[in-house]
């Protein structure tokens, strides 16, 4: 079935400095992605998202790249700041009936001051 | 624009009970809601999908006579957890996807933490 494997699990990084953050999806058909942030307790926001016509997306410190011939996307932040920490979840979705999102299984990032 | 409300933001049961978590969209017409559930630590597992008008596709290995879903009408869908178990405590999100331009995007309400004792 449909499957998004996220890597890392977590990632901790110095403020100032970039943070990439990885997954690959199985189902082929899958032509949107995006990418939610989640604070303890709260929903999940939408900081950036892509479909599968377009290889790159940038908003002014979050990019998202996409290779759908090796079916991978990657989120990148630079000049990351404390508030940036939170955990990360990348998802991928089709445009059928259901559009459905299949999450990974995110990543807690720590920016430390 | 694109809200959705969860009510309650958190409710507490005693095991055996029913509850009822609804979900709106405020202000777009949602043909489509998804029901999710989510433990500490963990991710967002999909539980169903909910379609105005028509019975609710479940996931694989949920339990449809158990988690009970009924989209009566484009702003409102509503989740009851029957017979509630120490095991179905969790965090439990709605998200809507409207039409036209909200074609591709979901939008998530708050999210209702279940406690069953």
């Amino acid at each position: 079935g449909e499957n998004v494997e996220q890597h890392p699990s977590t990632l901790s990084v110095q403020e100032g400095d970039s943070a990439v953050i990885k997954c690959t999806y199985s189902d082929s058909a899958s032509n949107y992605f995006p990418w939610y942030k989640q604070e303890l307790g709260k929903r999940p926001q939408l900081i950036i998202d892509i479909r599968s016509n377009v290889g790159e997306k940038k908003d002014q410190r979050i990019a998202v790249t996409l290779n759908k011939t090796a079916k991978h996307f990657s989120l990148h932040i630079t000049e990351t700041q404390p508030e940036d920490s939170a955990v990360y979840f990348c998802a991928a979705s089709s445009s059928g009936n259901t559009g459905k999102l299949i999450f990974g299984q995110g990543t807690t990032l720590q920016v430390k001051p | 624009g694109a809200v959705v409300s969860q009510h309650p933001s958190w409710v507490i049961c005693k095991s055996g009970t029913s509850v009822k978590i609804e979900c709106r969209s405020l202000d777009f017409q949602a043909t489509t809601m998804f029901w999710y559930r989510q433990f500490p630590k963990q991710s967002l597992m999909l539980m169903a999908t909910s379609n105005e008008g028509s019975k609710a596709t479940y996931e694989q290995g949920v339990e449809k006579d158990k988690f009970l879903i009924n989209h009566a009408s484009l702003t409102l869908s509503t989740l009851t957890v029957t017979s509630a178990h120490p095991e179905d405590s969790s965090f439990y999100i709605c998200s809507a996807r409207g039409t036209g331009g909200f074609h591709y995007e979901q939008y998530f309400g708050p999210g209702t933490r279940l406690t069953v004792t």
